[in-house]
């Protein structure tokens, strides 16, 4: 079983509409969340980074974090066709490390 | 403030030869990590450095190996290449601190022949 799962679509919505991307963890000891968009060819960029239960909002974007289910999800409102790209869920461990533990990543297409 | 430069953007061997890839942090960044994607396993860490030394490393071969020179310029050197090392290769900075976001280059596009 893998430490981060992640739905990998591909996830096909009309311009306009409320997106919701999923991860579930399995590890308790994740303490950071973190949500990346990475175009094709491109590297991941940062969108969205929590370390606590709860929503924190930027913009369209809202992310959530449910420790006690060990689930977080990425909301996008008013949908863009310039937010299709690949959405990746990401985690960290406390302590003095950078590793990132990855989901798979969503592809997402947004249609005009 | 620039972003995180990796160089060359793309890269074409052939089995049994070795390669290194360069990684040039954003200013004031003393952390680098490299990832590993592949269409099959993802985002997968290869190893960490902070002020020259390695702090944490992946699941991967003794093939794949890293530095961190004074600069905090990084370098990753892969030798006796294997078809399956083909792959994006990512770097990624971020400055001091355990709370600190990481940002990524565009990666170097690694193809093995």
């Amino acid at each position: 079983q893998k430490e981060v799962e992640q739905d990998p679509g591909p996830l096909s919505v009309p311009e306009g509409a409320i997106v919701s991307l999923n991860c579930t963890y399995s590890n308790s000891a994740f303490q950071y969340f973190m949500w990346y968009r990475q175009y094709s060819r491109k590297g991941p960029e940062l969108l969205m980074y929590t370390y606590s239960s709860g929503n924190k909002e930027d913009g369209r974007f809202t992310a959530q974090v449910d420790k006690s289910s060990k689930y977080i999800s990425l909301f996008i409102r008013d949908s863009q066709p310039s937010d299709s790209a690949t959405y990746l869920c990401a985690m960290r461990y406390g302590g003095a490390t950078n590793k990132l533990i990855f989901g798979t990543g969503t592809l997402l297409a947004v249609q005009p | 403030k620039a972003g995180v430069t990796q160089t060359p953007r793309y890269l074409i061997k052939t089995r049994g030869q070795q390669v290194t890839l360069s990684c040039s942090p954003i200013s004031g960044h003393r952390s680098v990590s490299w990832y590993q994607q592949t269409p099959g396993q993802g985002l997968q860490f290869l190893f960490e450095y902070f002020s020259e030394t390695q702090r944490n490393k992946g699941n991967f071969p003794g093939r794949f190996s890293g530095r961190q020179f004074s600069n905090s310029r990084s370098e990753m050197n892969v030798s006796t290449l294997e078809l399956g090392d083909s792959a994006l290769y990512l770097c990624a900075s971020s400055s001091e601190g355990v709370r600190e976001k990481l940002f990524f280059g565009s990666g170097t596009q690694l193809s093995v022949l």
